[in-house]
């Protein structure tokens, strides 16, 4: 089945480290997105990608890192600068970004920094 | 920058009883999409508007785009219990899209 796997569903850090969250799509989509849920807020956009070896901030980008190495992976790093980086990760892909059309989410990862 | 706000944060219904939820962005908007968005899980595409003053159905929900391409809204008629979780939509106007901060709906039998 086509579709967008996160890994992993739940992940504990202790304050200071770093820890990466894996996004793999087999839709063949150009475009890759993550964003981050807190209650009540919705979803922020962290970071985008439209191909390979590119991608854009979005608007809380700070604290965190993406590559896209590879058309089908989009990881990101929460980095030990996130001040507050307890949250529910989403991953999303897309056809592509100018007519951007349906975003398909990942099951998510929730992290927590203890 | 652009913003979307969406109202009302939490809507408790009746089972039955019809729900309704606004949104608003503060710049014109190329599309607007909706998302559901069960509890515990991921949000799932519901549609997608384009045109000014569009208004499509799915069964018992009602989407509307505004004339001006910068508001819309989703109406539910007769809810289900089957209904909860909580509704984004989500406005175009460059890139990346932008999510309002969602209707959480709750429905008692």
């Amino acid at each position: 089945d086509g579709g967008i796997t996160q890994s992993p569903k739940y992940l504990f850090r202790k304050e200071g480290q770093n820890v990466t969250l894996s996004c793999e799509q087999n839709l063949n989509h150009d475009a890759m997105y993550w964003y981050r849920q807190d209650p009540g807020q919705g979803l922020r956009l962290i970071y985008y990608s439209q191909i390979v070896n590119d991608f854009q901030k979005g608007d809380i980008a700070e604290g965190y890192s993406v590559s896209r190495e590879k058309k089908e992976s989009f990881p990101l790093t929460v980095t030990s600068a996130q001040k507050n980086p307890t949250a529910f990760y989403l991953c999303a892909s897309s056809r592509d970004i100018a007519n951007t059309g349906e975003l398909f989410f990942g099951e998510g990862s929730r992290l927590t920094v203890l | 920058g652009q913003q979307v706000m969406q109202i009302p944060q939490y809507q408790h219904v009746q089972e039955g009883e019809d729900f309704t939820t606004y949104c608003n962005s503060s710049t014109t908007l190329s599309n607007i999409q909706w998302y559901k968005q069960r509890p515990g899980g991921h949000p799932v595409f519901l549609i997608q508007l384009v045109k000014s003053g569009e208004v499509k159905k799915q069964k018992r929900l009602t989407f509307q785009f505004g004339e001006a391409k910068k508001n819309s809204s989703l109406h539910i008629t007769a809810t289900q219990t089957t209904d909860v979780g909580t509704y984004f939509c989500a406005g175009q106007a460059g890139t990346a899209l932008i999510f309002g901060k969602g209707t959480t709906l709750s429905v008692s039998s």
